[in-house]
């Protein structure tokens, strides 16, 4: 089964400062990954996928994520941080044959200082 | 209007009560999700429809019972529920393909 594996909890950046939330994923069969976004009493937001093709993908909000087959990692970056990027993240890999039931990771919480 | 339309957005029912939540997507999609989100726990998938039909159940207590009528309209329905099954409830909905979930805003649910 898959499964996902979010280091770190919680993560504390200055505004400015690169931003790295860290996710390692096992499957059984060529993954397909997401992170989600979650700002405070509201539901999940996609930021990006990797389904096929280019390794780095590209997302919402200047956020973007390397696919490492070789390291089992989906690791999600930004170069600067920002105050609104305050949130909850959450990665997750898709089971299933249509790759749409998705497993997710237990959550990292971004904060950013000023 | 949003993608995807959660009501009522918070709900407080004693164990004995019946309530619904409701759930409706305006994206043309033919997939759709029940999730569980408790404090410091991974989200839970609980239901999965496909094409109106029931594809997962991840062995949850029959005091959920979900019903999907029609492609865009999904209900989780809740009897005699306990105090731990105080969570937020996301519904989501996807084609099916690899494109992802949308999710609506969720449901707080409190029981008393």
């Amino acid at each position: 089964a898959q499964s996902v594996t979010q280091l770190g909890s919680h993560v504390s950046v200055s505004e400015g400062a690169l931003v790295l939330l860290r996710c390692n994923y096992s499957s059984s069969v060529p993954p397909y990954l997401f992170w989600y976004v979650q700002y405070p009493n509201q539901g999940l937001q996609l930021l990006l996928k990797y389904t096929t093709g280019a390794t780095l993908v590209k997302g919402i909000n200047g956020f973007e994520a390397e696919f490492k087959k070789s390291e089992t990692s989906f690791h999600l970056t930004k170069p600067s941080a920002h105050m609104s990027d305050a949130a909850e993240y959450f990665c997750a890999v898709s089971e299933g044959e249509y790759g749409n039931k998705l497993v997710f990771g237990a959550g990292t919480i971004l904060r950013v200082k000023s | 209007e949003t993608g995807v339309t959660q009501t009522p957005r918070h709900l407080v029912m004693g164990m004995t009560n019946k309530k619904s939540l409701k759930c409706e997507q305006h994206l043309g999609h033919n997939a759709m999700y029940w999730y569980k989100q408790s404090a410091k726990k991974p989200l839970e998938l609980m239901f999965v429809y496909s094409l109106e039909e029931r594809v997962e159940n991840n062995s949850v207590p029959s005091r959920f019972s979900p019903e999907c009528p029609n492609s865009s309209h999904l209900f989780l329905h809740l009897h005699t529920l306990q105090p731990e099954d105080s969570a937020l409830y996301l519904c989501a909905s996807s084609q099916e393909r690899p494109a992802g979930l949308f999710f609506g805003e969720g449901s707080r649910l409190t029981v008393l």
